[in-house]
């Protein structure tokens, strides 16, 4: 069973549209986060939900909403995509909290490419 | 604030050693070491905790020296299936795991 998965794992969408990517965790994990990885490769941390709760927002446009419905679910909603948003979206998820407390490591998903035309 | 990461890139031959090394600004809780292969998800090697500490796994290992806020990953008798990219992850206050901008390695036969 994989343990972090995320849905679509391509997705290809004309300029202005809505999209969205889901993402499970079957870790019994309470944080979860998103990643965002640039055509240069920079990991850069975009939200992080424990137990439902978003923990960190960093300084993302308010296109972007994620939604956690439970702590085993986190999805990352995009209105109005532009072509600055293709990028590969990584899921994560930690044991039991956020940096620095736990120093857990991450899991991984396998990334979303998308591709905004 | 992002961790820098020196070399941007390494080309190696089977055998051959490489050090990547990580640098931070701001204080760090500990570091960590993930490998990226193209197309896939980073995947864990190892956190260096407070204490400068050293670990290992297979034949590669690393090193934390907190007062310097910087950990160096050596990669010993470099094989075919260490090609990628290493990121580096700073763990500081307050926020979720910051990365590098990451080392390409190659290692050809």
């Amino acid at each position: 069973d994989t343990a972090v998965s995320q849905t679509p794992k391509y997705l290809v969408t004309q300029m202005g549209n809505d999209k969205s990517i889901k993402c499970e965790q079957n870790l019994g994990h309470d944080t979860m986060y998103w990643y965002k990885q640039d055509s240069k490769k920079f990991l850069k941390i975009m939200f992080s939900y424990n137990n439902k709760e978003l923990i960190i927002n960093e300084t993302v446009p308010n296109r972007f909403s994620p939604k956690s419905p439970d702590k085993a679910h986190l999805n990352l909603h995009i209105n109005s995509l532009e072509l600055g948003d293709s990028a590969v979206y990584f899921c994560a998820s930690s044991p039991t909290g956020v940096a620095p407390t736990t120093n857990e490591k991450l899991f991984f998903g396998s990334g979303t490419q998308l591709s905004v035309l | 604030q992002q961790p820098v990461q020196s070399p941007q890139a390494v080309i190696l031959r089977e055998g051959e050693d490489a050090v990547i090394n990580c640098s931070s600004s701001k204080a760090l809780y500990s570091v960590h070491w993930y490998r990226q292969k193209h197309g896939e998800a980073p995947v864990f090697l190892m956190i260096l905790l407070k204490g400068g500490e050293q670990k290992g796994h297979d034949k590669i290992s690393a090193s934390f020296n907190e007062k310097k806020q910087q950990s160096s990953l050596y990669l010993t008798a470099s094989q075919l299936s260490y090609s990628g990219t290493y990121f580096c992850g700073a763990n500081q206050a307050g926020t979720a795991l910051i990365f590098g901008k990451g080392t390409t390695l190659s290692v050809s036969s």
